[in-house]
C-alpha cells in the first residue's frame, strides 16, 4: 500500500533552514504531485508547495521566496527546504500525495513530523 | 484574499443523530472542494472530493453537497469513531482549507 514518511531534524534555530525529506512506498513517484502541508493550532492548514516528478514546482505565495522543494525519483523521495525560519514555522509537518486523474484530492498522508523553531 | 469559512466552530450531537456542516467560499470554487476528517495524533483523512464523490472505503453515511460558494457534509447518523475534526478544502485557487468543525459527543 501507499506510504509516506516524514524524517528531518525536530528543532530548528530561528533564521536557519529547516529541511525535510518524505520517502514514498509502495507507488511509483510518476504521475504525481508530491506536496507538503503544514498545520498548526493558530493557523490550521496551509499548503506550503508541490513538486511534479518532473521537476516542477509550485508554492505558496506565503513562503514562495524562501521554499524550495525538490524530488529524487531514483531514491523514492522528495524534500523540503524552507530558509530563515522564524517561530511562526513550528508546525507538524505532512508529506502528502495529491492524484489528478479523473478527480483530483490530497489521497495519502504521512503521519506528520512536529518541527519547533527555537534557540 | 480568498477564504474558506466554516460552521459551526463545534457541533454537539449524540451517536445515531445527523450531522450538518457547512463550508462557504469567499469567491465561487464551482465544484473543486473536498472534506477531511482528523483525529487526534492522526493526519487528515480524504473523505469527499469534488464536493460530492466519496473517496474509497468513506462509508455511504457520508456525503457532500453543493458548488459554487456553499457547501455541506452531512453524516447521516453519527458513529462513535465519527467524532472528529472536519475541514473542508478548495483547490480553485491554489489550496486552501477551511479552519474545522469540532464534532463532539454530547
Amino acid at each position: 500500500q501507499v506510504q509516506l514518511q516524514e524524517s528531518g531534524p525536530g528543532l530548528v534555530k530561528p533564521s536557519e533552514t529547516l529541511s525535510l525529506t518524505c520517502t514514498v512506498s509502495g507507488v511509483s513517484m510518476n504521475d504525481y504531485y508530491w506536496t507538503w502541508i503544514r498545520q498548526t493550532p493558530g493557523k490550521g492548514l496551509e499548503w506550503i508547495g508541490y513538486v511534479y516528478y518532473s521537476g516542477y514546482t509550485m508554492y505558496n505565495p506565503s513562503v514562495k521566496s524562501r521554499v524550495t522543494i525538490s524530488i529524487d525519483t531514483s531514491k523514492s523521495q522528495f524534500s523540503l527546504r524552507l530558509t530563515s525560519v522564524t517561530t511562526e514555522d513550528t508546525a507538524v509537518y505532512y508529506c502528502v500525495r495529491y492524484v489528478v486523474d479523473v478527480l483530483a484530492g490530497f489521497d495519502f498522508w504521512g503521519r506528520g513530523t512536529l518541527v519547533t523553531v527555537s534557540s | 484574499e480568498f477564504v474558506l469559512t466554516q460552521s459551526p466552530a463545534t457541533l454537539s450531537l449524540s451517536p445515531g443523530e445527523r450531522a450538518i456542516l457547512s463550508c462557504r467560499a469567499s469567491q465561487s470554487i464551482d465544484s473543486y472542494l473536498a472534506w477531511f476528517q482528523q483525529k487526534p495524533g492522526q493526519p487528515p483523512r480524504l473523505l469527499i472530493y469534488e464536493a460530492s464523490i466519496r473517496a474509497t472505503d468513506v462509508p455511504a453515511r457520508f456525503s457532500g453537497s453543493g458548488s459554487g460558494t456553499d457547501f455541506t457534509l452531512t453524516i447521516s447518523s453519527l458513529e462513535p469513531e465519527d467524532f472528529a475534526v472536519y475541514y473542508c478544502q478548495q483547490r480553485r485557487y491554489l489550496f486552501t482549507f477551511g479552519p474545522g468543525t469540532r464534532v463532539e459527543i454530547k
